[in-house]
């Protein structure tokens, strides 16, 4: 299996640009994940889909994140308009809905965004 | 509320030798899982081992294995016959079966001396 890819892998952007970056999870998964990693903040879960369905989102920061996951092997992460603040490392990761090892999350390479 | 705390910033190994790295946790739940993720350079973030807290036997992968102390609260790390690839941040996570949201820790960076 290819595991988790996103994309880009960077990106570099100027603040009050759209930014949108993307996920396809493990085949066969049933929950995606996006998470934040900052010095200042460590990994923060933003938000999280069950069956393309997002159950979680009380980790978004702001009105100008949002997510999509449109069909079972695509998710995006939208952010509009950015902000220097913004600049982090954002991942994406997968897990089973049940079964043995359905609790273990699968992460992919992230995406390092910077604001300038 | 769930907790996981890492204590050590920062460790040093000399290659070859042996490391332990602490994770300490708080949880109410009676059935939750408990991992280490590695994270080099690269970002990536990668499963070491993961261990389900119902399980009395100590998870070991390869030269990776923990020590599960469930009534402590205890879930460190050894790393047996360290390489210099094994240098990277380490997380401790936890994940309560009840939600899918890991707790993590802060991390703890691991030096690999050649």
């Amino acid at each position: 299996d290819a595991g988790v890819i996103q994309s880009p892998r960077h990106e570099v952007t100027e603040m009050g640009q759209e930014v949108t970056l993307r996920c396809k999870p493990i085949s066969g998964h049933d929950y995606l994940f996006w998470y934040r990693q900052t010095m200042m903040r460590g990994l923060e879960l933003l938000i999280y889909f069950n069956n393309n369905v997002p159950i979680d989102d009380s980790g978004m920061p702001e009105d100008r994140f949002s997510a999509k996951m449109p069909n079972a092997s695509f998710s995006t992460l939208k952010i509009q308009p950015s902000e220097p603040r913004d600049s982090a490392v954002y991942f994406c990761a997968s897990s089973l809905a049940a079964g043995v090892g359905q609790e273990t999350q699968y992460f992919g390479p992230g995406t390092r965004l910077l604001v300038l | 509320a769930q907790t996981v705390t890492q204590s050590q910033p920062e460790m040093s190994v000399q290659e070859a030798e042996t490391v332990t790295l602490s994770c300490t946790y708080d949880t109410s739940e009676s059935d939750y899982y408990l991992f280490w993720y590695k994270q080099p350079p690269s970002r990536q973030m990668i499963l070491v081992i993961r261990q389900e807290a119902y399980k009395q036997q100590n998870a070991t992968e390869n030269r990776f294995s923990v020590n599960f102390q469930k009534a402590a609260k205890s879930f460190s790390l050894k790393i047996s016959d360290s390489q210099l690839g094994d240098a990277a941040m380490y997380f401790c996570a936890l994940l309560a079966d009840s939600n899918y949201q890991l707790i993590w820790g802060a991390g703890t960076k691991l030096i690999i001396k050649p």
